[in-house]
């Protein structure tokens, strides 16, 4: 298996651009998670997927931000309008969960993401 | 989430035993203890977890004392790739709480 796959790897956008980071799970991982780190808050939890509806979008900053998952293999992470704030890098991550536990994750890559 | 105490930084010679320890004295009965580790510009990659037995896999080993307070992170022969921040996290594995938080980590760095 490739692992947890993102694109872009680096996106550079100015103030106010919509940007999209997208995220393709490990097959057959029924979890799916977006991480957001920066060296003054470390790594934080922004929403996550169970079987492709959304659990807990408790983290995710504010209305500018939404996650869609559409089916099984593809998760998007939208920002929109994008702010320098916003700059960190964004990790989607995976697991294989056992009914409600939920065991390792499996990290993606991550998405370096500068807001000029 | 219960905290964990973690030296800032160690250092060990390549092919020598890295053991990186974690103080978790508040550690609740159905918390586990995991262990992170993150290459520079890399995800954080899964190590190893454990209840209150010790473990081990292919990449680590996992010791918890019997009180549970404290554990730790066996790397038997450390590599140059092995350079990297290691993060103890404890956590209940269910739902939200499954989320993980790390903390500052122990920075090792291993030497020729």
């Amino acid at each position: 298996d490739a692992g947890v796959i993102q694109s872009p790897r680096h996106e550079v956008t100015e103030m106010g651009q919509e940007v999209t980071l997208r995220c393709k799970p490990i097959s057959g991982h029924d979890y799916l998670f977006w991480y957001r780190q920066t060296m003054m808050r470390g790594l934080e939890l922004l929403i996550y997927f169970n079987n492709n509806v959304p659990i807990d979008d408790s983290g995710m900053p504010e209305d500018r931000f939404s996650a869609k998952m559409p089916n099984a293999s593809f998760s998007t992470l939208k920002i929109q309008p994008s702010e320098p704030r916003d700059s960190a890098v964004y990790f989607c991550a995976s697991s294989l969960g056992q009914g409600a536990f939920i065991p390792e994750q499996f990290f993606g890559p991550g998405t370096r993401l500068t807001v000029l | 989430d219960a905290k964990t105490t973690q030296p800032t930084s160690m250092d060990c010679a390549e092919g020598r035993a890295a053991n990186l320890p974690c103080n978790h004295s508040t550690i609740s009965g159905n918390e586990y203890v995991y262990w992170y580790r993150q290459i520079h510009s890399q995800g954080p990659q899964y190590i190893i977890h454990g209840l209150k037995n010790n473990e081990t896999n292919e990449m680590a080993s996992l010791i918890i004392t019997e009180d549970r307070k404290s554990s730790t992170l066996i790397l038997p022969h450390a590599t140059l790739r092995d350079t990297a921040v290691y993060y103890c996290i404890v956590r209940v594995p269910t739902g939200t709480a499954s989320k993980l938080t790390f903390g500052t980590g122990t920075r090792l760095q291993v030497t020729l």
